[in-house]
This record gives structure tokens, C-alpha cells and sequence, in this order.
């Protein structure tokens, strides 16, 4: 079926540092990509939609100037936090429609960000 | 937007017993139900779902029921096992879009 490959799974950074989560659809072309933050004991909370070779879409209240998503081709899209602080620490978690190809939705592994 | 209401937020049953959680929806244009189930730490795993043109699906011991005049869908789960714990999270949409997850329901099966 469908497969999204996240990497990475986890990652520690000092805070003013970036950091980039990459989102590969192995099998399928993804043409939009769902950015999810979930914080511990919370639901998933979208942060953005991306559309190959388009600008993002951000949900209200969640800063495009902070995190920074690209979508430069079908297979490939990347979320980077830029000038982390601890309270971006999440669990960071992509998501693909797989439309045609299959049926629903296939997510990334998530990735644990920890800054300090 | 869809506005996503999950009842309880907490369930614990024992083991064999049976397991309803029930979501509300304000977006009449949702056309897909699908419930997803999240082990601590990782992805969420689509369990079931339902589309639109259909009132019930059953999958072994879980099944879905929709109510789209009522515009609510629940989760049923029959015989429950310890590996049934976990939370749980129903996320209506219109199909393509954005999954629009509700705050989950942490079910704990107790043995």
C-alpha cells in the first residue's frame, strides 16, 4: 500500500537552531501533504497544507514565517521549524491523501523534536 | 470549518465487554468517517471507515455506524481484548481534504 517514509524519527536541537522533517511518498505521488503537530495527551492539530509547487496553506494561528514548508516535487515534502524554542517541542507528523492511486489516507512514522 | 466533538474523553471496560465512542460533526458536506487508533508514540492507524452512501460497516469486532441527518458517527467495539487500549480518534472530512481529528477518547480494557 501507500507509504510515506519520515525522516527523521526523532531529533534534539539547541534553541535559535532549525530543523528540517522530510516527508517521501515511496509508492504513490503526492500532490498535497498534511502537516500535524500533536503535543503530549492532545489530539492531532493540523498546521498546514501543501500543494506541489504552490505555497502552503496555514492554518490560523500557526506562523509561516516559522515553520517552513516546501513541496518542490510529488514525492518529496519538508517541514523546517526555524529558530527553535522549547515550546516547539512536539511530535511533528505528516499525512498523504493517496486519492487514485488508493483509498484514504497514509501518514509519515511522526517525528519527536525536543529542543533544549 | 468542521468543528469535531469526541465523547467520552476517558472509557475504561473490562475485558469482553463492549466499547461505543460517538463523534459529532458540523460540516454537512463531510463525506468520509474514518476512525484511527494511536499507540503512545506513534502513527495513527485507520481502523475503519465509512463513506457517505453507507449507514453501517463491520469489520470483525469493530464496526462504525453513520447518522448524517444527525450528523454524528460512532465506533463499536465488541469483545474488547487488553490490546484494544489505546486512543482512539475520529476525524470526518470531505474526501481530499484535510483530516480533521476530534480530541480522542483514551480507552483502557482492563483484564
Amino acid at each position: 500500500g501507500a507509504v510515506v517514509s519520515q525522516h527523521p524519527s526523532w531529533v534534539i536541537c539547541k534553541s535559535g537552531t532549525s530543523v528540517k522533517i522530510e516527508c517521501r511518498s515511496l509508492d504513490f505521488q503526492a500532490t498535497t501533504m498534511f502537516w500535524y503537530r500533536q503535543f503530549p495527551k492532545q489530539s492531532l492539530m493540523l498546521m498546514a497544507t501543501s500543494n506541489e509547487g504552490s505555497k502552503a496553506t496555514y492554518e490560523q494561528g500557526v506562523e509561516k514565517d516559522k515553520f517552513l514548508i516546501n513541496h518542490a516535487s510529488l514525492t518529496l515534502s519538508t517541514l523546517t521549524v526555524t529558530s527553535a524554542h522549547p515550546e516547539d517541542s512536539s511530535f511533528y507528523i505528516c499525512s498523504a491523501d493517496t486519492g487514485g492511486t488508493y483509498s484514504g489516507y497514509t501518514f509519515g512514522s511522526g517525528t519527536r523534536l525536543t529542543v533544549v | 470549518g468542521e468543528n469535531v466533538e469526541q465523547h467520552p474523553s476517558t472509557l475504561s471496560v473490562q475485558e469482553g465487554d463492549s466499547a461505543v465512542i460517538k463523534c459529532t460533526y458540523s460540516d454537512s458536506a463531510s463525506n468520509y468517517f474514518p476512525w484511527y487508533k494511536q499507540e503512545l508514540g506513534k502513527r495513527p492507524q485507520l481502523i475503519i471507515d465509512i463513506r457517505s452512501n453507507v449507514g453501517e460497516k463491520k469489520d470483525q469486532r469493530i464496526a462504525v455506524t453513520l447518522n448524517k441527518t444527525a450528523k454524528h458517527f460512532s465506533l463499536h467495539i465488541t469483545e474488547t481484548q487488553p490490546e484494544d487500549s489505546a486512543v482512539y480518534f475520529c476525524a470526518p472530512n470531505q474526501a481530499g481534504t484535510a483530516l480533521i481529528f476530534g480530541k480522542g477518547t483514551t480507552l483502557s480494557v482492563s483484564s
